[in-house]
C-alpha cells in the first residue's frame, strides 16, 4: 500500500542540537511535503519537494527527495524552543486527490 | 491573503447525532479536502471537493458525506454519530491546475462524541 513509515517515532533533544527525521515507503511518491503540527492547531506547510533528487531549504529547515522516490529526509539546524511540536511526512494518494500522512516524529526540546 | 478557516472550534455531540462542520478555503483555491485525526494519529484522508463534486474518497463509510458551494467554500456532515468519530476534523485546500498535491490546512474542529 501507500503507508509512510516515519522515524524515529519521538527524539528528546538539546537545544542547539541539529535534529534528523525521514520518511520511507514501499511505493513510489512523486511529491513529498513536510508539515509541522502544534497543539490545537491544523498542520502547517514547511516544505514541498517535487522532483527526486531536490534539495530544499526553508531557514534552518533542509529536507530532500530521495533519487529512489521512496523516501525524504527533513533536517532541522540548531534547534530552538519553538521548533517543539509533531512532523509529518506526506505524499499524494495514487488517485492524486487526498494525501497520505506517515504517523509523524513528536520533537521534544529540553531547556 | 486570507487562510483556511474552519467552524466552530470544538464541539460535543452524542451518540447519534448529526453534525456539520464548516470550511471556507485560502483565497484562490478551488479545490477542498477533508481529513479525520484521531489523537496520536496523521491525518486521514476523508474525501475531496472539485467543482461542487466529490472528486476522490477515502476509507469512510457513506454517513460522511459533504458538500462544496460556488465560492469554494465547504461542509461535511457526519450522520449517526460514533463515539469513535471523536477527533479534529481538517480542512485543506488546494489550487487544482497547478500542483494539487500542495494543501494547506485550516485549525481544525475538535469534535467530541459522548
Amino acid at each position: 500500500g501507500q503507508q509512510l513509515n516515519q522515524s524515529p517515532q519521538s527524539m528528546f533533544i538539546q537545544e542547539g542540537e541539529d535534529v534528523s527525521m525521514n520518511c520511507t515507503s514501499s511505493s513510489i511518491f512523486n511529491t513529498w511535503l513536510w508539515y509541522k503540527q502544534e497543539p490545537g492547531e491544523g498542520p502547517v506547510l514547511l516544505i514541498a519537494l517535487y522532483k527526486a533528487g531536490e534539495l530544499t531549504s526553508n531557514g534552518r529547515l533542509t529536507a530532500q527527495f530521495g533519487i529512489t522516490r521512496k523516501d525524504s529526509f527533513l533536517n532541522i539546524s540548531a534547534s530552538i524552543p519553538s521548533d517543539v511540536g509533531i512532523y509529518f511526512c506526506a505524499g499524494p494518494r495514487r488517485g492524486a486527490d487526498g494525501l497520505t500522512f506517515g504517523k509523524g516524529t513528536h520533537l521534544i526540546i529540553q531547556p | 491573503e486570507t487562510g483556511v478557516t474552519q467552524s466552530p472550534t470544538h464541539l460535543i455531540k452524542t451518540r447519534g447525532q448529526q453534525v456539520t462542520l464548516r470550511c471556507s478555503s485560502q483565497s484562490g483555491h478551488n479545490t477542498v479536502s477533508w481529513y479525520q485525526q484521531a489523537l496520536g494519529q496523521g491525518p486521514q484522508f476523508i474525501f475531496q471537493y472539485y467543482r461542487e463534486e466529490e472528486n476522490g474518497r477515502g476509507n469512510f463509510p457513506p454517513r460522511f458525506s459533504g458538500l462544496q458551494f460556488p465560492n469554494y467554500s465547504s461542509e461535511l456532515n457526519v450522520n449517526a454519530l460514533e463515539l469513535d468519530d471523536s477527533a479534529l476534523y481538517l480542512c485543506a485546500s488546494s489550487f487544482w491546475g497547478g500542483s494539487t498535491d500542495t494543501q494547506y490546512f485550516g485549525p481544525g474542529t475538535r469534535l467530541t462524541v459522548l
